[in-house]
């Protein structure tokens, strides 16, 4: 089966910009969480939906946000862009109950200039 | 929320000698424990996985230990090979929907 699918690959933004990422989880899924990663960091937290509703938000300022649709791809939203948010934007399918494996996607890479 | 701290963050070892990652948590809520590794450019793929209610498990070369009473698990990784060579995230977390990671450990394995 299809795996998790990012959209797009790769982002130049200019500060101040707003900019929209995609993800479609895999067949089935019903939950989609969101990660930044950057050096140094790690992954961190910026939050999860499960049927079209947000369940879990990590520690992020709300120029982040997010969506999922009813067939379950969610899109996350940066509003006026800052250099710090230059990082890879991932994010991760699963089943969203109990401990099933949580799939990645490869990724958005967003470059702030 | 839920802490998570990674030692060390820079491993190398020779081929074939063993490697030992090891993470705590403070949230003891947190019931399930699974190893991600992330090759240079790559996704972060599940490796093993372990929840609460099991001390150990092994999958071939790889074996993870949790102790939930210290907030503490570990990844061993046996005769290490150049493919091993990559970085390596222990998340933790009630589910596998919303997991907190470390830093990650960058493990290199010099042939």
């Amino acid at each position: 089966k299809a795996g998790v699918t990012q959209t797009p690959r790769y982002l130049i933004k200019t500060r101040g910009q707003q900019v929209t990422l995609s993800c479609s989880p895999i067949s089935g899924h019903r939950s989609v969480s969101w990660y930044q990663q950057t050096p140094g960091q790690g992954l961190q937290f910026l939050f999860e939906y499960f049927s079209e509703t947000q369940r879990n938000k990590g520690n992020f300022p709300g120029r982040f946000s997010g969506r999922q649709f009813s067939n379950s791809r969610s899109e996350m939203n940066v509003s006026t862009l800052e250099l710090g948010d230059s990082a890879l934007y991932l994010c991760a399918s699963s089943l969203g109950q109990g401990t099933t494996e949580a799939f990645f996607g490869q990724g958005t890479r967003l470059t702030v200039v | 929320g839920e802490n998570v701290e990674q030692h060390p963050s820079t491993l190398s070892v020779q081929e074939g000698d063993s490697a030992v990652i090891k993470c705590t948590y403070s949230d003891s809520a947190s019931n399930y424990f699974p190893w991600y590794k992330q090759e240079l450019g790559k996704r972060p793929q599940l490796i093993i996985d372990i929840r609460s209610n099991v001390g150990e498990k092994k999958d071939q070369r790889i074996a993870v230990t949790l102790n939930k009473t210290a907030k503490h698990f570990s990844l061993h990784i046996t005769e290490t090979q150049p493919e091993d060579s990559a970085v390596y995230f222990c998340p933790s977390g009630a589910g596998s929907y919303q997991l907190t990671f470390g830093k990650g450990t960058k493990l290199s394995v010099i042939p």
